[in-house]
């Protein structure tokens, strides 16, 4: 069974609009939860994490996820799209623990001006 | 200062041949991991390394054997490279008693011919 999944593959939005990108996860524990991105070529970047606080995570370059324990979903949103936002989002759950983390499949993100 | 590095960046190399990947992290980190990325950019987790020991070993080929001669390194090493081991493969670290975030090295591009 998968334990994360994000459900869209693409999104493509113009430059100022929303951003939504979407994720569900399934985790017999309290997860904790964590978007990452990746620009092409490049190593991931921890964008946010959510791990028990506040449900309302607020990230780096606008970025924020709310999660939503009756849905299980951890969705990623920004108000503003900037062509620098351009990229590849993994949303990753823990397992058991820590140590063990599941990646999604990713969503790429496209900017269009 | 780069906080987790792998070597090589780019790997080209025939089928059937044995190579290594090196990785090493100076964040004093204690759990160490190994992520193969395919062609459609979906991460899997290959190991993890808890203070050198061995903690999640996913169901890869025995050709792969990790090795942790300390824990601010991992080494990947692969013998009879075959063409779907092409692939991008990353090497991250975290703290065992933390929040379990990431920190990932930019990568290593394995191409088999």
């Amino acid at each position: 069974a998968q334990s994360v999944t994000q459900l869209d593959s693409h999104v493509s939005v113009s430059e100022g609009t929303p951003v939504l990108l979407r994720c569900n996860y399934s985790s017999s524990y309290s997860p904790s939860l964590f978007w990452y991105v990746q620009h092409p070529n490049k190593g991931l970047q921890l964008l946010l994490k959510y791990t028990s606080a506040a449900t309302l995570v607020k990230g780096i370059n606008g970025f924020e996820a709310e999660f939503k324990k009756s849905e299980t979903s951890f969705h990623l949103t920004k108000p503003s799209a900037h062509m620098s936002d351009a990229a590849e989002y993994f949303c990753v759950v823990t397992l058991y623990n820590n140590n063990d983390m599941r990646f999604g499949a990713g969503t790429r993100l496209t900017v269009k001006p | 200062d780069t906080a987790v590095s792998q070597t090589p960046k780019y790997l080209v190399t025939q089928m059937g041949n044995d190579k290594s990947i090196k990785c090493e992290q100076n964040l004093g980190h204690d759990t160490m991991y190994w992520y193969k990325q395919d062609s459609k950019k979906f991460l899997k987790i290959m190991f993890s390394y808890n203070n050198k020991e061995l903690i999640i070993n996913e169901t890869v080929p025995n050709r792969f054997s990790p090795k942790s001669p300390d824990k601010a390194h991992l080494n990947l090493h692969i013998n009879s490279l075959e063409l779907g081991d092409s692939a991008v493969y990353f090497c991250a670290s975290s703290h065992s008693g933390g929040t379990g975030e990431l920190f990932f090295g930019e990568g290593s591009r394995l191409t088999v011919l």
